[in-house]
């Protein structure tokens, strides 16, 4: 199975501020056919269900702002929010679904500093 | 506009079954590959297993494999997952997740309200 790792765990940001969150998957998640990364991110906040942020490692989802985006390939990737809001409260996910078990990372707590 | 209505959910002790479904509507449900997913209480994100539009391919993790059995009716538009030999471990609340394509190599684009799964004596 390909495990994923991310970093950090938890990250306390000032509103304003640039957040960071990286991935790292154990084998590449680049199929090398198509080119593309089968890596994607996941916003869960309380109570509601994951929210998709970003697919194919770096397509942002239609509706979501352009302060999120979505770097990297082969095996690390970042989720970069370049201006951080008080609504971006929430635990991160990536995912790969380059082959089942498609693995999630274990989340990272983003917390306004 | 997409729903994902799952169902099924309560309370069974060790060792018991439970059937969870989920209800979707808004797309054409046959061309889409399907999900569960679950997420124990205050932890992460667990893929369980999914199955593609067309019901030819099955996969499961590890920790549920020999115990839940994924299926869909594609006249119905349902989902379901059948779980079997129950452990105080798949204590969760489980997502019905839709894929975005029809087989599982795909992310997921639209998540249920989950139901809760509670194995307790």
């Amino acid at each position: 199975d390909i495990v994923m790792t991310q970093s950090p765990d938890s990250l306390a940001v000032s509103l304003g501020e640039r957040a960071t969150i990286n991935c790292k998957s154990s084998q590449s998640v680049l199929y090398s056919s198509n080119n593309k990364n089968y890596l994607t991110w996941y916003q869960q906040k309380p109570g509601q269900p994951p929210k998709l942020l970003i697919y194919w490692a770096s397509t942002r989802e239609s509706g979501v702002p352009d302060r999120f985006s979505g770097s990297g390939s082969g095996t690390d990737f970042t989720l970069t929010i370049s201006s951080l809001q008080a609504e971006d409260v929430a635990v991160y996910y990536c995912q790969q679904y380059y082959t089942p078990p498609c693995t999630f990372g274990q989340g990272t707590k983003l917390e306004i500093k | 506009e997409v729903q994902l209505l799952e169902s099924g959910g309560g309370l069974v002790q060790p060792g018991g079954s439970l059937r969870l479904s989920c209800a979707a509507s808004g797309f054409t449900f046959s061309s889409y590959a399907m999900s569960w997913v679950r997420q124990a209480p205050g932890k992460g994100l667990e893929w369980v297993s999914g199955i593609s539009g067309t019901d030819d391919r099955i996969y499961y993790a590890d920790s549920v494999k020999g115990r839940f059995t994924i299926s869909r009716d594609n006249s119905k538009n349902t989902l379901y997952v059948q779980m079997n030999s129950l452990r105080a471990e798949d204590t969760a609340v489980y997502y019905c997740a839709k894929c975005s394509g029809g087989t599982c190599y795909f992310p997921f684009d639209y998540w249920g309200q989950g139901t809760l799964v509670t194995v307790s004596s």
